[in-house]
C-alpha cells in the first residue's frame, strides 16, 4: 500500500547544530516529495519541496535530498536557530488512483536548544 | 493573494450532531483537498475535489462526505458525530491535480465533540 516512514520522531540538538531527518516511500511511481513545517498551533507550511527528475535542491539553511532507487529522501537543515522548532512533516504524491493524495509521515518533533 | 481560509476556525459540538466546515482555496486553485490531524494518527487524507468532482478518498466511514461548488470553494460535513471525531480539520488548495503540484493549507478548523 502507500506508505510514508519518517525518522527519528523526535530530534534534539543544540543552537548552530545540523538536524537531519530521514523519509522512505512504498511507492516507485511517486514522482513530488514536499516537507512542510508546522509550529504549534499553526497550519502546515511548505519549507521544500523536491521532484524526481532532481536528485538535491538548497534553499538557504535548508536542503532535500532524493534517492529514488533506494526510495527515500531526507531534509537537512544546517546551523539551526531556536525558531526551527517545530513539528516536520514528509510527504509524497502517490500515482495510479491517488493521483492528487499527499500521503504524510507521521512527523519529526525538532527541539533546538539555545 | 489570500491564503486559503477555512472557517470556522473552531467548533464544539455534541455527540449525534452534524457539523459542516468550509473551505475556500487560493484563487485559481481548483483542486481541494480535506486532511484530518490527530495527535495520534497525524495527517490522514480525508478525500480530494477538482472541478467539482470527488477524484480521491481516504480510508474514512461514510460519515464524512465532502462537495466542491463551481468557485471551487468546499465543503465536508460529518454527519452523526463521535468523539473519536475530535480533531484538527485542514484544506489544502492547489493549482491542479498530477503530481507536480504543491498544496497550500488553511489554518484549520479545531473541531472538538463532546
Amino acid at each position: 500500500g502507500e506508505n510514508v516512514e519518517q525518522h527519528p520522531s523526535t530530534l534534539s540538538v543544540q543552537e548552530g547544530d545540523s538536524a537531519v531527518i530521514k523519509c522512505t516511500y512504498s511507492d516507485s511511481a511517486s514522482n513530488y516529495f514536499p516537507w512542510y513545517k508546522q509550529e504549534l498551533g499553526k497550519r502546515p507550511q511548505l519549507i521544500i519541496d523536491i521532484r524526481s527528475n532532481v536528485g538535491e535542491k538548497k534553499d538557504q539553511r535548508i536542503a532535500v535530498t532524493l534517492n529514488k532507487t533506494a526510495k527515500h529522501f531526507s531534509l537537512h537543515i544546517t546551523e539551526t536557530q531556536p525558531e526551527d522548532s517545530a513539528v516536520y512533516f514528509c510527504a509524497a504524491k502517490f500515482g495510479g488512483t491517488s493521483y492528487g493524495k499527499l500521503t504524510f509521515g507521521q512527523g519529526t518533533i525538532l527541539t533546538v536548544h539555545p | 493573494k489570500a491564503g486559503v481560509t477555512q472557517t470556522p476556525r473552531y467548533l464544539i459540538k455534541t455527540r449525534g450532531q452534524q457539523v459542516t466546515l468550509s473551505c475556500s482555496p487560493i484563487s485559481g486553485h481548483r483542486s481541494v483537498s480535506w486532511y484530518q490531524q490527530t495527535p495520534g494518527q497525524g495527517l490522514q487524507f480525508l478525500f480530494e475535489y477538482f472541478s467539482e468532482t470527488q477524484r480521491n478518498k481516504g480510508n474514512f466511514p461514510g460519515r464524512f462526505s465532502g462537495r466542491q461548488f463551481s468557485n471551487s470553494r468546499s465543503e465536508m460535513n460529518v454527519s452523526t458525530l463521535e468523539l473519536g471525531d475530535s480533531a484538527l480539520y485542514l484544506c489544502a488548495s492547489s493549482q491542479g491535480q498530477g503530481q507536480g503540484y504543491g498544496y497550500t493549507f488553511g489554518s484549520g478548523t479545531r473541531l472538538t465533540v463532546v
